[in-house]
C-alpha cells in the first residue's frame, strides 16, 4: 500500500511558540491530503483538507489563522500550529487517499507546556 | 453533512466469541464505507471496507454489512483473539475523488479476554 509519513513523532513546546508538522506521501503523489486532531480517547476529528497548489479548505470551528497548511508540492503537506497553547496538545495526524483508500500517516503528538 | 453514530462505546468479550460493532449514518449519498483498529498511540489502519454496491464482505475472521435501506452498516469478528484488543472507528464518505471526505464515528473499545 501507500506509504504517508509525519515528522516530527513527537514534539514538546512552550505556550506561545510556534510548531511545523510535515506530512510526506513517500511512493506516490498526493494533490489532495487531510489533517486531522484526535484528542485522548476520541475520535479523528477533520481540521482540513490540504489541496497542492491552492489553498486547504478548513472545517467549521477550525481557525485557519491559527493552523496555517501548506501544500507545496505532491508529496509534501505542512501544518503550522502557531502561537500554541495547553489546550492544543493532540494527537495530529495526516492522510491522503488513493485508489479509494485513506492512508494515515503515523501521527505526530504534540504537547504544549 | 453527514453524521456517523457508532455503539457501544465500549464492548468486553472472551476469547474465541464474536464481537459485532455498528454503525449509523445520515447521508443516504455516502457509498464507501470503512473500518479502521487503532492500537494506543498508533495509527489507524484499515481492516475492511464496503461499497454500497454490495451488502456483505468477508475477510477471514472479519465481515462487513450494509444496511443502505436503513443506513446502518456492522463489523463482525469472529473467533476474537487477544491482540483483536484495540479501538474501532466505522467511517463513511461520498466516494467521489481524492478529495471526498471521511466522517468518523466515535470509536468503541474492544477488549478481548483471555
Amino acid at each position: 500500500g501507500a506509504v504517508v509519513s509525519q515528522h516530527p513523532s513527537w514534539v514538546i513546546c512552550k505556550s506561545g511558540t510556534s510548531v511545523k508538522i510535515e506530512c510526506r506521501s513517500l511512493d506516490f503523489q498526493a494533490t489532495t491530503m487531510f489533517w486531522y486532531r484526535q484528542f485522548p480517547k476520541q475520535s479523528l476529528m477533520l481540521m482540513a483538507t490540504s489541496n497542492e497548489g491552492s489553498k486547504a479548505t478548513y472545517e467549521q470551528g477550525v481557525e485557519k489563522d491559527k493552523f496555517l497548511i501548506n501544500h507545496a508540492s505532491l508529496t509534501l503537506s505542512t501544518l503550522t500550529v502557531t502561537s500554541a497553547h495547553p489546550e492544543d496538545s493532540s494527537f495530529y495526524i495526516c492522510s491522503a487517499r488513493v485508489s479509494g483508500e485513506q492512508f494515515f500517516g503515523p501521527g505526530t503528538r504534540l504537547t504544549v507546556l | 453533512g453527514e453524521n456517523v453514530e457508532q455503539h457501544p462505546s465500549t464492548l468486553s468479550v472472551q476469547e474465541g466469541d464474536s464481537a459485532v460493532i455498528k454503525c449509523t449514518y445520515s447521508d443516504s449519498a455516502s457509498n464507501y464505507f470503512p473500518w479502521y483498529k487503532q492500537e494506543l498511540g498508533k495509527r489507524p489502519q484499515l481492516i475492511i471496507d464496503i461499497r454500497s454496491n454490495v451488502g456483505e464482505k468477508k475477510d477471514q475472521r472479519i465481515a462487513v454489512t450494509l444496511n443502505k435501506t436503513a443506513k446502518h452498516f456492522s463489523l463482525h469478528i469472529t473467533e476474537t483473539q487477544p491482540e483483536d484488543s484495540a479501538v474501532y472507528f466505522c467511517a463513511a464518505s461520498r466516494e467521489s475523488g481524492a478529495n471526498s471526505k471521511l466522517t468518523f464515528g466515535k470509536g468503541i473499545t474492544l477488549s478481548v479476554r483471555p
